[in-house]
This record gives structure tokens, C-alpha cells and sequence, in this order.
């Protein structure tokens, strides 16, 4: 079946430009996860998406970043007046969520998006 | 709080054992394992939540111990395809957000 996706693969933005990422997370899966990954380093969490409930956004580094999640399906992570410590790979995730192990528990992570800010 | 990970980076030659390990200052949930090799996005490996259960890789183990907020990921007779970074991820009550800890370079010789 498809896994998650996401779009563009590589975002080549000047500074102060606003740019939109996308994720297409697995059909069914209540959670979503959005993640940055500067070179080389680890995963830092941006955001999460739980079903209905409200977002826990205490990842987002700044006002400047901002995301929705749209019918319980794809997400949009906007990033407004770039920097260029931006740049980055930005991880989506999602996951069913079941508490338990029957189904799914894991996340699937999309192949990101390289965002490269000059 | 983003968990502790050591060691940061580890260099076996094939066959040798490593373990990794992950704690936490908070009472967790569960604990999640993922391996990441270069260029790609990370893989599920294990997950062990409070109350013993687990689900995982067949070929890997990992233990939780609740007590200490604490969990190391084992790695025995180690093989090329091992190498990645190993990010272990922390949940601190169901269904709630998981945050990684800075990762586990691991390096297999032949």
C-alpha cells in the first residue's frame, strides 16, 4: 500500500520567501507528526496532529511556522519570511495511534523534504 | 523533555554486540526505536510500553526498565546492514507526542 508522502522533494527558497510543504499521511492514520532535521543531526519535533483534537504546536520554533491538517487527511506545514537557519529536512510522520499493540502504534515517516535556504 | 541518548557514536567491526542506550528524566509511557541510514527517513524498530509489552525486530531486543526511566536497545552479532543512527523516541502518556533523543551513530567494519 502507499506510504506517506510528501512534497516537493527539494525547496529551493530565497530569504524572507514563505514556502509551503505538504504530507499525504497513510489513509486511516489519526496522527500526524511534523519533525526538522538540520545535517546531521536529530529529530526535533515541530508538531503533532491527533484526530479532532486541538494540535500540540510546542515544537514550532517561532510564530513564523505554522501548520493545519486538513479533513483528519493531509497536512500543510508553512514556514513565512524564511531564514536561512531554515534549512532543513522536514520529516512527516504518521501513525494509527491505537493505544496497545493491535494495529498500528509505529510511524511511518514520508522521505521528507529538503528545504535549502539561500 | 528530549531524552538522553549514549553512547553518542559507536564503531564495531561485524559480529560484535553493541547496546544503546536511552533515558529519560519523566515517568514514560513507552519508548519507541527507529534506525536511520544516510539519506533516507527512519525505520521502526521496536516499541516497549509500560507494562512490559513489546513489539519489534525480530533480530533485535531491547529492555525497559520503568523504575529508572531508562531503556538500552541491543544489537548482538552485529551485520553491515546494522549501521544507521538509532533515535530512540519518548512518550510520556498514551497517544501523546514523541519527542527524540539526539541519536546513536552506529559504524559496522567488516
Amino acid at each position: 500500500g502507499a506510504g506517506v508522502s510528501q512534497s516537493p522533494s527539494n525547496k529551493v527558497t530565497e530569504k524572507g520567501k514563505d514556502v509551503e510543504l505538504r504530507c499525504d499521511p497513510i489513509s486511516g492514520h489519526t496522527a500526524l507528526y511534523w519533525y526538522r532535521q538540520s545535517l546531521g543531526q536529530g529529530l526535533e519535533f515541530l508538531i503533532y496532529f491527533q484526530g479532532n483534537s486541538a494540535p500540540d504546536k510546542s515544537g514550532l520554533p517561532s510564530d513564523r511556522f505554522s501548520a493545519e491538517r486538513t479533513g483528519g487527511s493531509v497536512s500543510t506545514l508553512t514556514i513565512q519570511r524564511t531564514q536561512q537557519e531554515d534549512s532543513a529536512v522536514y520529516l512527516c510522520a504518521s501513525s494509527s495511534s491505537s493505544p496497545g499493540l493491535a494495529g498500528g502504534y509505529e510511524q511511518f515517516f514520508g522521505p521528507g523534504t529538503r528545504l535549502t535556504v539561500l | 523533555q528530549q531524552p538522553v541518548q549514549s553512547p553518542q557514536a559507536v564503531i564495531l567491526r561485524e559480529g560484535e554486540d553493541a547496546v544503546i542506550n536511552c533515558s529519560s528524566s519523566k515517568a514514560l509511557y513507552s519508548v519507541h526505536w527507529y534506525r536511520q541510514k544516510h539519506g533516507e527517513a527512519p525505520v521502526f524498530l521496536m516499541i516497549l510500553l509500560k507494562g512490559g509489552e513489546q513489539k519489534g525486530h525480530e533480530k533485535i531486543s531491547a529492555s525497559f526498565n520503568e523504575k529508572k526511566q531508562q531503556s538500552s536497545l541491543y544489537l548482538t552479532a552485529s551485520q553491515l546492514s546494522y549501521s544507521g543512527t538509532y533515535f530512540c523516541g519518548t512518550e510520556y502518556s498514551s497517544a501523546s507526542k514523541i519527542i527524540f533523543g539526539s541519536g546513536t551513530r552506529l559504524s559496522i567494519r567488516p
